[in-house]
């Protein structure tokens, strides 16, 4: 059974920093790229990052390029997204996403159910 | 920025078909894809690549794709499709943006 469990979210005043995790399990974690995506309180599904199967390609959103940085190490299983220089407007539920495709993206067939960051002084 | 653009609402009765629309500038030569979500609950894909359906995804979730638009169809409705969706692709730039769109609310009446 595929398994994604995101960790790390809390509360941080703008400025801040957090680093989220996503423990992976159920398949076979490096033959897979990965996104993070967030959602907003009552608001829609906004993408933020994607990470191809070796790392090597990085992508960002707009709103986050410059302050946010996905890594993977796939000897842990394990996926990161370290955020900087924290927003009010960051506050979401932040969700780990396996994509059906190694390189690029094919559509995400498996979601975590995700770890919440709030940003509020 | 590239967007795409779905209708904010759709309303069934029970056992008719739903359509669910999204338009983007970039469909012709990128794939969409849909998503399902319920409330409280993670988002399920439900169609892939304009129309392949997922495994355990039930028949009646269809999608299909012409020129800018895309389509999902959901036939014979049942309650339990009362959810929110939101259909995904990406921009044709290098810089590889992937893109939500805004989500449609399907109500079963």
């Amino acid at each position: 059974e595929v398994q994604l469990v995101e960790s790390g979210g809390g509360v941080v005043q703008p400025g801040g920093s957090l680093r989220l995790s996503c423990a992976a399990s159920g398949f076979t974690f490096d033959d897979y790229s990965m996104h993070w995506v967030r959602q907003a309180p009552g608001k829609g599904l906004e993408w933020v990052s994607f990470i191809n199967w070796d790392g090597g390609d990085t992508y960002y959103a707009e709103s986050v390029k410059g302050r946010f940085t996905i890594s993977r190490d796939n000897s842990k299983n394990s996926l990161y997204l370290q955020m900087k220089s924290l927003r009010t407007e960051d506050t979401a539920l932040y969700y780990c996403v396996k994509d059906l495709a190694a390189a690029g993206t094919e559509g995400a067939d498996y979601w975590g159910q995700g770890t919440l960051v709030t940003v509020s002084s | 920025s590239y967007e795409l653009t779905q209708p904010p609402s759709v309303s069934v009765s029970p056992g008719q078909t739903a359509r669910i629309t999204c338009s983007g500038d970039a469909l012709p030569k990128q794939f969409a894809h849909w998503y399902q979500q319920k409330p409280g609950q993670a988002p399920v894909l439900v169609v892939y690549k304009d129309s392949e359906r997922p495994s355990g995804i039930p028949e009646r979730f269809s999608g299909s794709s012409s020129g800018t638009t895309v389509t999902l169809t959901i036939s014979g409705v049942q309650a339990e499709d009362e959810a929110d969706y939101y259909c995904q692709s990406r921009d044709n730039s290098d810089s590889f943006h992937v893109v939500f769109g805004g989500g449609t609310k399907l109500t079963v009446l």
